[in-house]
């Protein structure tokens, strides 16, 4: 257990809905990575937040946006969602100083579906 | 632009055998980090070990160990004496700046009795 908790563990929606996962950092960490993986495209990574501020933007639609709120914990929103979006979305999170390079503990992972 | 491959996409060995996970990576900074993680059937990343650019030693952990070669720009990895609970899929990944990390396709590593 990577002491990184993501919410919910599964989601069923239909095209065109909006959805918000949920992801809690382990303690005291201040960094919040998003990453997306799919069959067709792996593993990559969406966006960073650092105590609250956005640091690095991957492969991030435009339809997909986050944040991370004061208490650390962060939320990515996908809307409009098509059955491409379909995917598992890691949340992870890591104790350096904000970087990219920094060691990053993943969560178990919400597992989308969008029928 | 930073890259990886992980060009075995599948291994099967029996139980006991050695087994060596293959990283090729490019990047053009000097400064850099290489990660492996494994994903195991239930779905989670397990982090399992992190290597910056400027340290070429070997690494050994238990049954685990990782070679890093920057002339060759490989950082595999070794599975000694497998083991069932070995069976998952490894990802090898880069960072090279603070915007980015890139993960392979990986490397499904089946391990069987």
């Amino acid at each position: 257990d990577s002491g990184v908790t993501q919410t919910p563990k599964h989601l069923i929606t239909a095209t065109g809905q909006r959805v918000t996962l949920r992801c809690s950092p382990r303690s005291g960490d201040l960094s919040v990575y998003w990453y997306q993986q799919s069959l067709d495209q792996g593993l990559q990574f969406l966006i960073q937040y650092y105590n609250g501020e956005e640091r690095a933007k991957g492969n991030i639609l435009e339809r997909f946006s986050a944040q991370q709120f004061p208490d650390l914990h962060s939320e990515l929103n996908l809307s409009s969602l098509e059955l491409g979006d379909s995917a598992l979305y890691f949340c992870a999170s890591s104790s350096g100083s904000g970087g990219m390079t920094d060691t990053q503990y993943f969560g178990p992972g919400t597992r989308l579906t969008v029928l | 632009a930073q890259k990886v491959t992980q060009a075995q996409t599948e291994i099967s060995v029996v139980e006991k055998e050695d087994v060596t996970l293959d990283c090729v990576y490019e990047t053009r900074d000097t400064t850099y980090y290489l990660f492996w993680y494994k994903q195991p059937p239930s779905g989670e990343l397990v982090f399992l070990i992190r290597r910056n650019s400027f340290d070429e030693q070997n690494e050994i952990s238990g049954r685990y160990s990782w070679n890093f070669q920057k002339s060759t720009s490989s950082f595999n990895f070794t599975i000694t004496a497998s083991q069932v609970v070995d069976s998952a899929v490894y990802f090898c990944a880069l960072s090279a700046d603070n915007n980015d990390m890139r993960f392979g396709a990986g490397t499904r590593l089946t391990v069987k009795p």
